[in-house]
């Protein structure tokens, strides 16, 4: 059973514009989340991560947004750019450190010049 | 480089042949996490590293994968009798424990004829 869900597997944005990849989650035990990027034929790279004591982080164009209640994260990259094209996958678990992180599925993003 | 390396980049075998994955995480990193990637789909848990000994090895899919990490650093992954269902990528991350953000390396692609 999928414990992370991302249920979007592709979206297309113009540059410029706002990019929102969703996320939900089925285990309420779960307090940490990281959105992590991926380019084709390299290795997952940590974007942002979030805590369920916050419902928000930000970082640069980067925004996490967390609903504890509906079980669901939003990554918003505002402005999109060219080079944001690439797999994003949400991940969560169980406190911080020493759990394993479940991950989606993934959505690809594609930037449009 | 300072990433974490992983080794071969490529393994093609044969069925039922053995096949051992490496992986070099950065220096200081505590703990190691295996994980899985199959087309499509997000990674998959195997195994958790702290220091020496597996924390958690509640994702490997049965008796076929064993894994160590005998000075507390370099990891290899075991797997035994390969079987074609094992062909994915691999991917090795280290975490410094005390922020839980994973790091990946670029992936060992197994592909079991």
């Amino acid at each position: 059973d999928q414990q992370v869900k991302q249920n979007s597997p592709s979206l297309s944005v113009q540059e410029g514009r706002i990019s929102i990849l969703n996320c939900d989650y089925t285990n309420s035990m779960f307090d940490y989340f990281l959105w992590y990027k991926k380019y084709p034929a390299e290795g997952p790279t940590f974007l942002i991560s979030i805590s369920s004591i916050k419902d928000k982080n930000e970082d640069g164009r980067f925004t996490v947004f967390l609903n504890k209640s509906a079980k669901h994260l939003s990554l918003h990259i505002v402005p999109s750019q060219p080079g944001d094209s690439a797999v994003y996958f949400c991940a969560a678990s169980e406190g911080r450190t020493g759990n394993q992180f479940y991950f989606g599925t993934g959505t690809s993003l594609t930037v449009i010049p | 480089g300072a990433g974490v390396s992983q080794t071969p980049s490529n393994k093609v075998t044969e069925k039922g042949k053995y096949v051992e994955l490496r992986c070099d995480p950065i220096s200081g990193h505590t703990a190691l996490y295996w994980y899985r990637q199959s087309l499509g789909q997000g990674p998959e848990f195997l195994i958790y590293f702290q220091g020496t000994g597996a924390a958690d090895d509640s994702g490997l899919p049965n008796d076929r994968f064993f894994a160590v990490r005998p000075e507390g650093s370099v990891s290899t992954l075991k797997i035994q009798r390969t079987e074609r269902g094992d062909s994915a990528v691999y991917l090795c991350a280290s975490s410094p424990i005390a922020t839980g953000e994973l790091f990946f390396g670029e992936g060992s692609r197994l592909t079991v004829l």
